[in-house]
């Protein structure tokens, strides 16, 4: 089993919709990121957070520490969100990034 | 640019030759990482350096793989005697500082390189 496992693997949405990405991980962490990456390779760094909420436009990361999840919401989603979506936690232990394998999403106009 | 910069971004060779994967980190950032994302795969970490201090090879996946930083710079990863599953695309990211419990900072990555052994 995965340490950190996302769900759902594969996600279609129209234009428009309200998008939820599911991260649940069963290691101690100290941090967690949320990363995107783009059809052409390049990962970009959108959350790092280890409580709480955080909101960057369109995009909000939510973490229970204590149910070790964490979701990515994306509202009002728009073709430019097509990517692959990765959950990634700093190990408390390792002091390293656990990732799971990614959400790929295409959003349609 | 000001990111972190990976060369080349795509390398096509023969099993059985050695190769040599470049990571320019962001000015000032004192933490390097190389993973690996092998097709349908996550992400793997490979190696971390961090400052002067001996690096963490603990990811690497065989004595072929080995992973200099020069002047506390760029990086260079070698892979000697390639074998195709080391087919993948190998990201090179960067820090201020170690993502330790007494850091709070994000990794920046690179567009990474694209290797594709025949």
């Amino acid at each position: 089993k995965n340490e950190v496992e996302q769900s759902p693997q594969n996600l279609t949405a129209q234009e428009g919709e309200f998008i939820t990405i599911n991260c649940s991980y069963s290691v101690g962490i100290s941090a967690l990121h949320w990363l995107q990456q783009h059809p052409g390779g390049g990962i970009v760094s959108l959350f790092m957070l280890s409580s709480g909420k955080k909101k960057h436009g369109r995009l909000i990361a939510t973490i229970n520490i204590q149910e070790k999840h964490s979701s990515l919401h994306i509202t009002a989603s728009h073709p430019r969100d097509s990517a692959v979506y990765i959950c990634a936690v700093l190990s408390y232990n390792t002091d390293k990034l656990i990732f799971g394998t990614g959400t790929r999403l295409q959003v349609f106009p | 640019g000001a990111g972190v910069s990976q060369s080349p971004s795509n390398k096509v060779t023969e099993k059985g030759k050695d190769v040599e994967l470049r990571c320019d980190p962001i000015s000032g950032h004192t933490a390097l990482y190389w993973y690996r994302q092998s097709l349908g795969q996550g992400l793997e970490f490979l190696i971390y350096f961090q400052g002067n201090s001996a690096p963490d090879k603990s990811g690497l996946p065989s004595d072929r793989f080995s992973a200099e930083r020069t002047g506390g710079s760029v990086s260079t990863l070698t892979i000697q005697r390639t074998q195709q599953e080391d087919s993948a695309v190998y990201l090179c990211a960067s820090s201020l500082e170690g993502s330790g419990l007494r850091s709070n900072q994000p990794q920046h990555f690179g567009d990474g390189t694209r290797l594709s052994i025949l």
